[in-house]
């Protein structure tokens, strides 16, 4: 089966700019988690939707970042306006359902603000 | 929050050998223990899971044990082989209650040497 898929792979942008990440996630599955991994550490969740709803967004930095999974399939994260700590690659991932399936991820979004 | 620590950063082990990484977390609600893989640019990959009614899993060579009353859990590889080389994260989150989201550590760089 198609895994999760993510675009851009690469952006880069200067501070106070706005950038925004799509999400494709494995056909069928309900859950999507947007995750971000600054270089050198694990990667941290931002935001869990189930289905089109938000189960999760308590370490979504909610002054800069937006998510939204309008018809429960794709996702788009968007940051505005962004600052340097913003580097880091940013990971999809889906699972079948909440609490029962593995997660898995995209292939990331790796983004360098100057 | 749940918050999981992982150890060693670093571990070198000889080709043939076997190579042991050990998490601990905090959170006693905490009941499902996955370990992902990452290579250099790639996105993270589950290699094996246990979930907390179960003390040891094994597949193959690696295998996964869990101490609920310590709160850790440890991943072992025997047989290490160069395709081991990569950055392994464990991870722990609740699982059955809707959030799910998964708190992973800060990764151990595992060299294999030949």
């Amino acid at each position: 089966e198609a895994g999760v898929a993510q675009s851009p792979r690469y952006k880069i942008i200067e501070k106070r700019q706005s950038v925004a990440f799509w999400c494709n996630p494995i056909s069928g599955h309900a859950t999507l988690y947007w995750y971000q991994q600054i270089l050198g550490q694990g990667p941290k969740l931002l935001i869990q939707f189930q289905n089109n709803g938000v189960v999760d967004d308590s370490q979504l930095p909610k002054d800069r970042f937006s998510a939204e999974r309008l018809k429960g399939v794709d996702s788009t994260l968007k940051i505005q306006p962004a600052k340097l700590e913003d580097s880091a690659v940013y990971l999809c991932a889906s699972s079948l359902l909440a609490g029962l399936e593995t997660q898995y991820f995209g292939p990331g979004t790796r983004l360098l603000v100057l | 929050g749940e918050n999981v620590e992982q150890h060693p950063s670093t571990l070198s082990v000889q080709e043939g050998d076997s190579a042991v990484i050990k998490c601990t977390y905090s959170d006693s609600a905490s009941n499902y223990f996955p370990w992902y893989k990452q290579e250099l640019g790639k996105r993270p990959q589950l290699i094996i899971d246990i979930r907390s009614n179960v003390g040891e899993k094994k597949d193959q060579r690696i295998a996964v044990t869990l101490n609920k009353t310590a709160k850790h859990f440890s991943l072992h590889i025997t047989e290490t082989q160069p395709e081991d080389s990569a950055v392994y994260f464990c991870a722990a989150s609740v699982r059955g209650g809707g959030a799910d989201g998964l708190t992973f550590g800060k990764g151990t760089h595992l060299i294999i040497q030949p």
